[in-house]
């Protein structure tokens, strides 16, 4: 497509469920981020996938949370066991490269509430 | 530690007033740093792009500088509309490491009538 796509766009669970979020960045683009961002907060560094490289990790709040990129493609973000704290919106972005020297594109997000 | 910090971390104008918001970076090495618009429930949308020979760089109302020494960029918005009510983020990359994008957590824009 012509941008990044996320599914789905609005997310209702309850406490304890587990949910998956989907990615689809633009064809061609080796590098993909996800962040989130909470109620008034910043932007939090989740997992940055490139190309066929491990995944960086290190901004995955706990074990509960875990993404795949299958086929250098489409993302899912899985988050086990949901809890309050994990609402927030989750976005998706997507280079030709990791520096983003060719620019980057979001997708419009996932808002997930758990309740 | 890589790291962008921004301010102020929120801000009210009047519409038709001049506005400037700030980025400061730790990141090395550099590559280039970008100022992101991000209105509510949207994913942001990049305003301007900077590299390291680069000192000014306009988008209409948007002119953002570039001191590659001291580490600093601003956004300045000029004639603000009530439109540019938003969050302003900006977003550093690195030439290498793991994760070579880093955000800031950002500004966010009032501007009332």
């Amino acid at each position: 497509g012509a941008g990044v796509s996320q599914s789905p766009s609005n997310k209702v669970t309850e406490k304890g469920k587990d949910v998956e979020l989907r990615c689809d960045p633009i064809s061609g683009h080796t590098a993909l981020y996800w962040y989130r961002q909470s109620l008034g907060q910043g932007l939090e560094f989740l997992i940055y996938f490139q190309g066929n490289s491990a995944p960086d990790k290190s901004g995955l709040p706990s074990d509960r949370f875990s993404a795949e990129r299958t086929g250098g493609s489409v993302s899912t973000l899985t988050i086990q066991r949901t809890q309050q704290e994990d609402s927030a919106v989750y976005l998706c972005a997507s280079s030709w490269d990791g520096q983003g020297a060719y620019g980057y594109t979001f997708g419009s997000g996932t808002r997930l509430t758990v309740v | 530690k890589n790291q962008v910090e921004q301010s102020p971390q929120s801000l009210i104008i009047l519409e038709g007033k001049n506005c400037t918001l700030q980025c400061n970076y730790t990141v090395s090495p550099f590559s280039n740093l970008r100022w992101y618009k991000q209105d509510t429930g949207r994913g942001p949308v990049s305003l301007t792009i900077m590299t390291f020979s680069e000192n000014t760089k306009s988008n209409g109302r948007y002119t953002a500088t570039l001191d590659a020494d001291t580490k600093q960029s601003s956004l300045h918005i000029t004639a603000s509309q009530l439109s540019d009510s938003a969050s302003y983020i900006c977003v550093v990359s690195a030439q290498s490491g793991n994760t070579p994008l880093v955000f800031g957590k950002g500004t966010r824009l009032s501007v009332i009538a």
